[in-house]
């Protein structure tokens, strides 16, 4: 069974420092989503990372993934407070011409002025 | 604003009513999904669409029975529901398994009271 662990769960910090959240799994795959999710909202997709060693970035965020070690990570760099959200990995199994995502706990993310 | 559309934004029923959720996307995908996000369990896969297919059924309990009339709509009838099945239910869609992004709905509040 997929199991999929993020950590940490709660992350507090300041503006203007860096951070990493990481994502484990347990079974190997090649698609590593990450989504954002604001209170009371629905999920915004970040990143979808396809193969061992991909790097995207988009503004102050980072994902990379190795397959190998099957972890990912998602930095932040320079933080600032509209960042504040919760945010969820979650690994893809194909599925007869869909995909199931299988997600992360999800990190809060809190950044303090 | 994704192109996946869910009505009701919000729904409160009792135990022994039956309503239904609605899901509508306009991005020309072939698969749908229904998940589960509930204050206690990562969010969950609950059924996978693909042109109109049921290809996965996550050990849902029968009291919510999914409907796929074509590979724009999705519907989730519930009946009977408990007041544990409160939560925010939401929809997705992706188009073939090449590692597309899966575009999230902006969900549905369920209450069961």
């Amino acid at each position: 069974e997929l199991k999929v662990e993020q950590n940490p769960l709660f992350l507090s910090m300041q503006e203007g420092k860096n951070y990493t959240i990481y994502c484990n799994y347990s079974t190997t795959s090649d698609r590593l989503y990450w989504y954002r999710q604001d209170p009371g909202k629905s999920l915004e997709s970040l990143f979808v990372l396809l193969s061992n060693g991909a790097v995207k970035q988009e503004g102050r965020l980072m994902a990379s993934l190795d397959t190998k070690a099957r972890l990912s990570t998602l930095h932040i760099t320079a933080a600032v407070h509209d960042l504040s959200a919760t945010y969820f990995c979650a690994v893809g199994a194909p599925i007869q011409g869909a995909q199931k995502l299988v997600f992360g706990q999800g990190t809060r993310l809190t950044i303090n002025p | 604003e994704t192109g996946v559309t869910q009505t009701p934004r919000h729904l409160v029923m009792g135990m022994t009513n039956k309503k239904s959720l609605k899901c509508e996307q306009h991005l020309g995908h072939n698969a749908m999904y229904w998940y589960k996000q509930s204050a206690k369990k990562p969010l969950e896969l609950m059924f996978v669409y693909n042109f109109k297919e049921q290809t996965e059924n996550n050990s849902v309990p029968s009291r919510f029975s999914p409907e796929c009339p074509n590979s724009s709509h999705l519907f989730l009838h519930l009946h009977t529901l408990q007041p544990e099945d409160s939560a925010l239910y939401l929809c997705a869609s992706s188009q073939d398994i090449s590692g597309n992004t899966i575009y999230f709905g902006e969900g549905s509040w369920l209450t069961v009271v």
